[in-house]
């Protein structure tokens, strides 16, 4: 089955960029949904894919993905955006969703 | 703006079957640009598709559980529901339902969880 790598963790001071990876077999060539997902609450899909932001996300967040590699990026880091961050695709082949292990976003 | 709510039992013990429903309001579980998704999430980890089900009631399931597990849909109460036999520890998480796009197979509206513990 297929399978979704992310580090663990990622710290970044305010004001900062940050940068969350997610890797997969050929992932480029599949559509990536991240999640923002803060302590006792539901995940919110910050970006769909692979770089489409939905209405009330800020412009701070944004999506690429080519080859082996996803990233979601946030710039301009404030204390509001410490979270854990996890990486979704659908696949195809066997006809299923997908999850990222994710990746905890500390604000330094 | 669609609204999910899940209802159920919070504790289960060992080997019975876990029940759950999610109400849908704010929108008809009948549009066909959607699929009603369960997810789970143990804590501390990261989720677990559960699986899927269209209005129809084609379903997806995650091929881990299929032999466990039911899903189904009542378009007449605007719910869908999933039923997990023989449930062990391991199955102790938060559920949470879920609005996927069809097509698009991201999920944009999320109810707010319900914790259910598997524990005799």
């Amino acid at each position: 089955s297929y399978v979704l790598t992310q580090s663990p963790s990622v710290s970044v001071a305010p004001g900062q960029t940050a940068r969350i990876s997610c890797g997969g077999d050929n992932i480029g060539s599949r559509s990536v949904h991240w999640y923002q997902q803060k302590p006792g609450q539901a995940p919110v899909v910050v970006v769909h894919d692979d770089t489409d932001r939905p209405s009330g996300i800020p412009e701070r967040f944004s999506g690429s993905n080519s080859g082996n590699t996803a990233t979601l990026t946030i710039s301009r880091i404030e204390a509001g955006d410490e979270a854990d961050y996890f990486c979704q695709v659908w696949d195809s082949s066997s006809d299923h969703v997908v999850f990222g292990g994710g990746t905890k976003l500390t604000v330094l | 703006q669609v609204h999910l709510q899940e209802s159920g039992p919070g504790l289960v013990k060992p080997s019975q079957t876990l029940s759950l429903t999610c109400s849908v309001s704010g929108g008809s579980i009948g549009n066909r640009d959607y699929y009603w998704s369960w997810i789970r999430q143990p804590p501390g980890k990261g989720p677990e598709w559960i699986g899927h089900i269209y209005y129809s009631g084609s379903a997806y399931y995650n091929p881990s559980l299929k032999s466990r597990l039911v899903l189904s849909v009542d378009t007449s109460k605007n719910q869908f529901s999933l039923k997990l036999t023989s449930v062990t520890a391991a199955d102790t998480a938060i559920y949470y339902c879920a609005r996927m796009f069809y097509s698009y197979y991201y999920f944009d509206s999320w109810g707010q969880g319900t914790l259910v513990t598997v524990s005799s």
